[in-house]
């Protein structure tokens, strides 16, 4: 799996547009890139994926750039309960993967009130 | 049921006490995974599952066991505790055939203090 880099901890208003980065540089063709986020205490719960194309649900939104070497998750309306650490991962999607993800260690998303 | 479940949420074991960390799932995922967290070092991976009959080691398998007799149930064994073993243990699932999103489920988590 490629190796990620992201910023260990970020604040932002509440209301306001959380954008937090990630770099891939050694990200391959076939690598798809995954963010998870973990409140404090529980255990981490999947946001977005995606190869290279933007992607939107109802939690997030996902920018990768067209070389695919940086991506931004973006939270459209921060609120407090966003405050957690946030993983983002890349590996290949394979359906007979079984090695699960490696989670490295996050940015430590704070939403100000 | 609805998801994960792990049994026990939190335990105190002296060294050297054998101790089985649950997990059971009713999504039918065939794939299943055990991780720990420690301050500091994120989530590793301890051992994985592909199938029931079939499992395989992650990152930090030493000292660790599993098994996977059946679809639903995974559990953990610690055969002789030790103190570096005190960490919040992750069971977590997800399906790996049809549409598959690469998505896990992760269980609530099991705090195991090793004294």
């Amino acid at each position: 799996d490629a190796k990620t880099t992201q910023p260990p901890s970020m604040d932002c208003a509440e209301g306001r547009a959380a954008n937090l980065p990630c770099n891939h540089s050694t990200i391959s063709g076939n690598e798809y890139v995954y963010w998870y986020r973990q409140i404090h205490s529980q255990g981490p719960q999947y946001i977005i994926h995606g190869l290279k194309n933007n992607e939107t649900n109802e939690m997030a939104s996902l920018i990768i750039t067209e070389d695919r070497k940086s991506s931004t998750l973006i939270l459209p309306h921060a609120t407090l309960r966003d405050t957690a650490v946030y993983y983002c991962i890349v590996r290949v999607y394979s359906g007979g993967g079984a090695d699960g993800l490696t989670f490295g260690k996050g940015t430590h998303l704070i939403i100000q009130p | 049921i609805a998801g994960i479940t792990q049994a026990p949420t939190s335990q105190i074991l002296a060294a050297g006490r054998r101790m089985t960390l649950r997990c059971t799932q009713d999504m039918r995922h065939n794939a299943m995974y055990w991780y720990r967290q420690d301050l500091g070092l994120g989530l590793r991976l301890i051992h994985y599952s592909n199938t029931a009959g079939t499992t395989g080691k992650g990152e930090v398998p030493d000292g660790y066991s599993v098994s996977r007799a059946n679809t639903d149930d995974f559990p953990l064994t610690l055969a002789s505790a030790v103190p570096s073993q005190t960490s919040v243990y992750f069971c977590a699932s997800r399906l790996l055939a049809g549409v598959n999103t690469g998505e896990l489920f992760f269980g609530e988590g099991s705090r195991l203090t090793v004294l």
